[in-house]
C-alpha cells in the first residue's frame, strides 16, 4: 500500500464544474502540498498546509490531520486547470518528501 | 525576483557515461531537493541538501550522487548512466527545512 494515496485517477470534467481531488496518507506528517504538473513537467506548487483550509482564487485545499486527508478544490473549472495535479507528504521528521501518484485532471470547453 | 532555475533544460548521453545536472536555488534559500520523474512514474524522492550537507537520500544507488555549493547552488551526477536513468529530473528549494518548496523547471534526461 502506497503512503500518499490520491483519487480518481483520472478525471474528466466540463467547464464550469466543481471539482474535488482527494488524498489520503498513511505517515506522520508535518504539512502537505499540492502541486500542479503541466504538460512538459513544470510543477508549481498550489499551497503547503498543515490544519485547516487554505484558498487562492478558485482553488480551496483542505486537510484534517486526525484523518489523514486532505482534499483540493477547483471551483468554476476551466480548460487551463487540465493538469496532473499531485499531493505530496512532507514527513514529521522533515528528512523527505512522499508524493502521491498524481490525479490527471481534464477540463473540458 | 528569480524562481529556482536548473541547466541544461535538456541532456542527451549514452549508456556508460555521467551526466551533470545543475540548480541554482531561489535567493536566500538553502535546502535543495532533487527529484526523479520517469516516464510513467510519479515523482521520487532523490536527495536533499541543506547549508551544504547532505540530509537524506531515497532509494537511488550510489552512482546517484551530488553536493551543494557555498553559494547553496547545487548539483545532481549521475554516473554509469543507464536506459532507465532518462527522466525528467527536478530541483526544488526552500528557505529552510519543513516549509514550502518551491519546483525548478527540471532536466529532461535522456540516455540512449
Amino acid at each position: 500500500k502506497n503512503e500518499v494515496e490520491q483519487s480518481p485517477q483520472n478525471l474528466t470534467a466540463q467547464e464550469g464544474e466543481f471539482i474535488t481531488i482527494n488524498c489520503s496518507y498513511s505517515v506522520g506528517i508535518s504539512a502537505l502540498h499540492w502541486l500542479q504538473q503541466h504538460p512538459g513537467g513544470g510543477i508549481v506548487s498550489l499551497f503547503m498546509l498543515s490544519s485547516g483550509k487554505k484558498k487562492h482564487g478558485r482553488l480551496i485545499a483542505t486537510i484534517n490531520i486526525q484523518e489523514k486527508h486532505s482534499s483540493l478544490h477547483i471551483t468554476a473549472s476551466h480548460p487551463r486547470d487540465s493538469a496532473v495535479y499531485i499531493c505530496a507528504a512532507l514527513k514529521t521528521s522533515y528528512d523527505k518528501v512522499i508524493f502521491g501518484p498524481g490525479t490527471s485532471l481534464s477540463v473540458i470547453p | 525576483e528569480a524562481g529556482v532555475t536548473q541547466s541544461p533544460t535538456h541532456l542527451i548521453k549514452t549508456r556508460g557515461q555521467q551526466a551533470t545536472l545543475r540548480c541554482s536555488p531561489i535567493s536566500g534559500h538553502t535546502s535543495v531537493y532533487w527529484y526523479q520523474q520517469a516516464l510513467g512514474l510519479g515523482l521520487q524522492f532523490l536527495l536533499w541538501y541543506d547549508e551544504g550537507e547532505e540530509r537524506n537520500r531515497g532509494n537511488f544507488p550510489p552512482r546517484f550522487s551530488g553536493r551543494q555549493f557555498p553559494n547553496y547552488s547545487s548539483e545532481l551526477n549521475v554516473n554509469a548512466l543507464e536506459l532507465e536513468d532518462s527522466a525528467l529530473y527536478l530541483c526544488a528549494s526552500s528557505l529552510e527545512t519543513g516549509v514550502e518548496q518551491y519546483f525548478g523547471p527540471g532536466t529532461r534526461l535522456t540516455v540512449t
